[in-house]
């Protein structure tokens, strides 16, 4: 059964700094691996999809990689602002049918 | 540019009645989903439509049903609920993951409190 965990689960930094967000899956078969960002009691917003074939993905400030020999993946965020505040989660597709195993979430606090 | 729209938004309910929610998926979306996030939870798999048939099922309750609709929309219908369904409800959409990459995109959810 596949078993998704982030950590930290929770990351208070200054507003400038790159940080790193770590999330890990116990089994290595996955389709794609997708990072979510949520903002309290609202939507899920897509941030960045990696396909199990693909080494990394890039959108503006964030970097995410994925690791599927070891069932791992980060999302890098660089030059951080008070705007990324969010809790972020990490998702898995283990069978080609978006049926998502999320993880518990970090949530980032960014100080001004 | 267009996103999934769910509603109602917020939804109150009393123990033992019924709710309906209802998603309406990005266009050219013919896979749905819907996902339940409790209290501090990260969202739980509940079914997912593919061309209006069932193409998967995940912790859903039997009180539950869904469905799509032949224009692509779907509802989820909960009966006899109990103070434990209060949750947010997400549904997502994405184009045939196996024609494509397989990127789910989620509405803004329905939060169903039940008292």
């Amino acid at each position: 059964k596949q078993e998704v965990t982030q950590i930290p689960a929770a990351l208070s930094v200054p507003e400038g700094e790159n940080l790193v967000l770590n999330c890990s899956f116990t089994d290595s078969a996955i389709y794609n691996l997708q990072w979510f960002r949520q903002d309290p009691g609202k939507g899920l917003t897509s941030l960045l999809l990696i396909q199990s074939s693909q080494r990394e993905q890039t959108s503006g400030r964030l970097n995410a990689s994925l690791d599927k020999s070891s069932g791992r993946s980060t999302l890098y965020i660089a030059a951080s602002q008070p705007g990324d505040s969010a809790t972020y989660l990490c998702a898995v597709d283990s069978n080609q049918g978006g049926k998502l195993i999320f993880g518990q979430g970090t949530e980032l606090s960014v100080k001004p | 540019a267009a996103g999934v729209i769910q509603s109602p938004r917020h939804l109150i309910k009393e123990k033992r009645e019924t709710a309906t929610l209802k998603c309406y998926p990005i266009p050219r979306h013919d896979t749905v989903y819907w996902y339940q996030q409790g209290p501090g939870q990260d969202p739980q798999f509940l079914i997912s439509f593919y061309e209006k048939m069932q193409s998967d099922k995940g912790s859903i309750p039997d009180r539950f049903s869904a469905q799509q609709f032949s224009d692509y929309h779907s509802e989820l219908n909960m009966s006899s609920l109990e103070l434990g369904d209060s949750a947010l409800y997400f549904c997502a959409s994405s184009f045939r993951v196996l024609a494509g990459d397989g990127e789910l995109f989620f509405g803004e959810g329905s939060r169903l409190t039940v008292l």
